[in-house]
């Protein structure tokens, strides 16, 4: 069966980094893309990238670009997401998704959805 | 980049009710609309997608409807199971946006 196990909480200092895992199983880790969504305490999802661990391409946030860095690791069907220079409004649980797209997509945007998340990891920034 | 809003934020329902939530995209997002659940302390959980599938294992009492820019969710008898917060997400354009959420609470 589809999974995805996160690598566990974290406390960080502000102007830290921080870098969490997404170990998959279950399938083709090179089949699918991944996204990675936050949350903060109390608030809603926010969307942060994606990545498409054959071809190594990333999207990410404008919010976040420059600062995040999405990798994928094949041999070990791990993504990574890294976040640098934290700061206290970075405290958040951090999710992985894969994403399933669509048959046939020729051209234009493909229908895409997040069918297996991981469990989330908490990163906490303060002092 | 697009926004999603949904409403309303929060609603108070029964056991038994029928409960409509809709989402509304800032621009045309044509079928590419899908719904979430997420319960405290957990991962949210993929409910429907492309605006009207089912996804496996979730039970028929969900649906969804709409295109362009206007989307509802429905659960057509609330059971006690369904309470928690529902997530709109488009996916037609990155950045993949949410919408805030809408908390289900018991009446």
């Amino acid at each position: 069966q589809v999974q995805l196990v996160q690598s566990g909480a974290e406390a960080k200092k502000p102007g830290a980094s921080m870098k969490v895992s997404c170990k998959t199983s279950g399938y083709i880790f090179t089949g699918y893309s991944l996204q990675w969504v936050r949350q903060a305490p109390g608030q809603g999802l926010e969307w942060m990238g994606r990545i498409n661990p054959d071809s190594g391409a990333t999207t990410y946030a404008q919010k976040f670009q420059g600062r995040v860095t999405m990798t994928g690791d094949s041999s070990m069907n791990t993504a990574y997401m890294e976040l640098d220079r934290l700061t206290f409004d970075d405290t958040a649980v951090y999710f992985c998704a894969r994403e399933t797209e669509a048959w046939g997509c020729i051209g234009g945007p493909c229908l895409n959805w997040l069918d297996f998340w991981g469990q989330g990891t908490l990163v906490t920034v303060s002092s | 980049d697009i926004q999603m809003t949904q409403s309303p934020s929060s609603l108070a329902a029964s056991v038994g009710d029928r409960v409509t939530i809709t989402c509304r995209a800032s621009e045309s997002i044509g079928n590419h609309l899908n719904w979430y659940q997420q319960k405290l302390g957990r991962a949210p959980r993929l409910l429907i997608y492309v605006v009207s599938s089912l996804q496996s294992g979730v039970p028929s009492r969900f649906s969804g409807n709409g295109s362009g820019t206007d989307f509802t969710l429905t659960i057509s008898s609330l059971q006690p199971d369904d309470f928690a917060t529902y997530y709109c997400q488009e996916s037609h354009t990155t950045p993949f946006a949410f919408g805030g959420g809408t908390r289900v609470e018991i009446k």
